[in-house]
Parts: C-alpha cells; structure tokens; sequence
C-alpha cells in the first residue's frame, strides 16, 4: 500500500523562488492537511481540505496555496520562498470521521 | 486556543523498564486523541486513537488513557526495548474542526541498552 506519497523528499531553493510540493494519496480519504514541523514548535496546520474542490485555512497560511481538484491529490504551493519558510512539510490524509489521520514522510526545504 | 504541552521533553531510561509520557490540553471539547511516533528523519506513524468518549486504548506493549475532564492523556509503554527509541507526539482534534489536528511538540524517548 502506497499510503500518503509526498515528492519531492529534499528541495533547496533561492529566496524569491516558487514551487508546488505534491501529495497523493490512494485511500480514497475526504480529508487531506498540510503541516510544517519547525524545531520546538511542533507541527502547525497549513492549509486543510475536506473534499475535492473544499479548502480552508489552518494557522500558518500566508505565502501558500492549495487546491484540490481530485480526491486524491493535494499540493501545496509557495508563492515566492522566503527563508522563514525552511521547515519540513507533511501531508496527512484521514477519512470522514474518527479515523485516525495518516502522514507521508515529509519534504525538507530549504531557502536560501 | 487549543494548547497542548508534552512532559517531559526528552527522557532516557534502560531497556525493560516501564514509562508513562504525558499529554495535557487546555480546551477539554475534543473530538479525539491520537499518538503518533516520528523516528529521525521520518514521517508519522500512528501508534493510538482515543476517541473523546473513551478512557483508554490499548496495542501490544502500549496503553494510552484519557482523561478529557482534566485535559490530560498518558501514553505507557510496557517493558522498554531499543527500538523504542523515537519521539512520540500527541495532537488532539477538537470537536467540529473536520481533520484540524493540534500537536504538542514531543518527548525524545531513548532506551538504553
């Protein structure tokens, strides 16, 4: 089982630069999240989605932008990369309900 | 606003001992509970799912209990080995906010040989 598949893993880029992280996943889940885990501060939700064609703000949104035009796919984007957005990212997927939510293995970013 | 606090930070104990992790929220209308483990390097893995009307669940060598009153989870793991070795998160979802998980930042666990 593929789970919940992030790519790229690793990804430097220049201060001004922008680019999509993508996530899929293959569990046919409702409910799909984009965090970033920063030393000492946990993981902090992004951006959410409760369905194709839903999506909603978390507690870090600004310089970043979702969509999800299927089910299965829901990447995030960076406007213009600053270096405060160095951090790694997970995507996590979860079906309606009390399930619990399944993570991918992260993208690790730099800015420089 | 849902905060959540994990003591202690890191710990490291020997291997076959007993040790409980503790979780603490500041908004008791939560949905559920889970804990998760993180390994260097690595995503998430989903170790237990305490849902806000039960006191505990248990897996193998793991037992987490919730006490939604006192806004307080435990996570016990039973005779500890190496392979433990990790961090171990909690993050609560509270009630009405669909897949919105709150995380505490963690207790660095070690067990020695």
């Amino acid at each position: 089982n593929a789970g919940v598949t992030q790519t790229p893993k690793f990804q430097v880029l220049k201060t001004g630069q922008s680019m999509t992280l993508q996530c899929a996943q293959d569990m046919n889940h409702e409910y799909m999240s984009w965090y970033r885990q920063d030393p000492g501060m946990g993981l902090r939700l992004i951006h959410y989605s409760v369905g194709a064609g839903i999506t909603d703000q978390g507690e870090v949104p600004n310089g970043y932008n979702v969509s999800r035009s299927t089910t299965e796919d829901f990447p995030l984007r960076l406007l213009s990369a600053a270096p405060s957005q160095t951090s790694v990212y997970f995507c996590a997927s979860s079906s309606r309900g009390v399930q619990p939510q399944h993570f991918g293995d992260g993208t690790r970013l730099s800015i420089l | 606003k849902q905060e959540v606090t994990q003591i202690p930070a890191a710990l490291s104990v020997p291997e076959g001992e007993n040790l409980v992790l503790n979780c603490s929220f500041t908004d008791s209308a939560i949905y559920n509970l889970q804990w998760f483990r993180q390994d260097p390097g690595k995503g998430l893995t989903s170790l237990l799912l305490i849902q806000s009307s039960q006191r505990e669940q248990t897996s193998g060598r793991l037992n987490a209990s919730l006490d939604k009153s006192s806004g307080r989870s435990t996570l016990y793991i039973a005779a500890s080995q190496p392979g433990d070795s990790a961090t171990y998160l909690c993050a609560v979802r509270l009630s009405g906010t669909a897949s919105k998980l709150t995380f505490g930042t963690g207790t660095r666990l070690q067990v020695t040989l």
